[in-house]
């Protein structure tokens, strides 16, 4: 079991440039999040998916695309990079237990830190 | 929606001491209080939850208290260590088909 798994774990990217952070998990999570964190701002959501094929907005959804096509995956797309991006990016997957999705433990990909210059 | 208030944003104590760490959420649905811990270029670690049908919860040195009609949870940790220092989260999250929200975390640094 690798866990989830995010690739790149570093990326410098000139503005307005796009690019996808790859986020996979091999523990058959149906439920899987994307999450930004900036010093002080803790861990703000961005987008989160309860199944294949169902996505869904956070609280900092702007200038980011997902997309749910099988169980493992869950890209990140930035569109058009901007300073404002520049961020460590996180992947999390959980299992959730009944109708929940957040209310059994999140497993953490290891990070992609993004520098926007 | 929830929303998720953590104090202090720093905490500093000497080795053996105690240290608290408090969270107070909004929806009254929440029923699922998880406690992470991120240490310095490391991605956060899940080390103590509690439920709400609980209102302690201990795991050796770590423990969680939970006040559900006050709707505020703390993370206590004893005899603290050079180890302990890192970022803690706590997070809340419910049966519903929405995900975690997390506290803004708080920067524990143990003084040897």
């Amino acid at each position: 079991n690798a866990g989830v798994t995010q690739t790149p774990k570093f990326q410098v990217l000139k503005t307005g440039q796009s690019m996808t952070l790859q986020c996979a998990q091999d523990m058959n999570h149906e439920y899987m999040s994307w999450y930004r964190q900036d010093p002080g701002m803790g861990l703000r959501l961005i987008h989160y998916s309860v199944g294949a094929g169902i996505t869904d907005q956070g609280e900092v959804p702007n200038g980011y695309n997902v997309s749910r096509s099988t169980t493992e995956d869950f890209p990140l797309r930035l569109l058009s990079a901007a300073p404002s991006q520049t961020s460590v990016y996180f992947c999390a997957s959980n299992l959730g237990a009944g109708t929940g999705t957040s209310n059994t433990e999140a497993f953490f990909g290891q990070g992609t830190r993004l520098t926007v210059v | 929606g929830e929303n998720v208030e953590q104090h202090p944003s720093t905490l500093s104590v000497q080795e053996g001491d105690s240290a608290v760490i408090k969270c107070t959420y909004s929806d009254s649905a929440s029923n699922y209080f998880p406690w992470y811990k991120q240490e310095l270029g490391k991605r956060p670690q899940l080390i103590i939850d509690i439920r709400s049908n609980v209102g302690e919860k201990k795991d050796q040195r770590i423990a969680v208290t939970l006040n559900k009609t006050a709707k505020h949870f703390s993370l206590h940790i004893t005899e603290t260590q050079p180890e302990d220092s890192a970022v803690y989260f706590c997070a809340a999250g419910n049966s519903g088909n929405t995900p975690l929200v997390f506290g803004k975390g708080t920067r524990l640094s143990v003084i040897a």
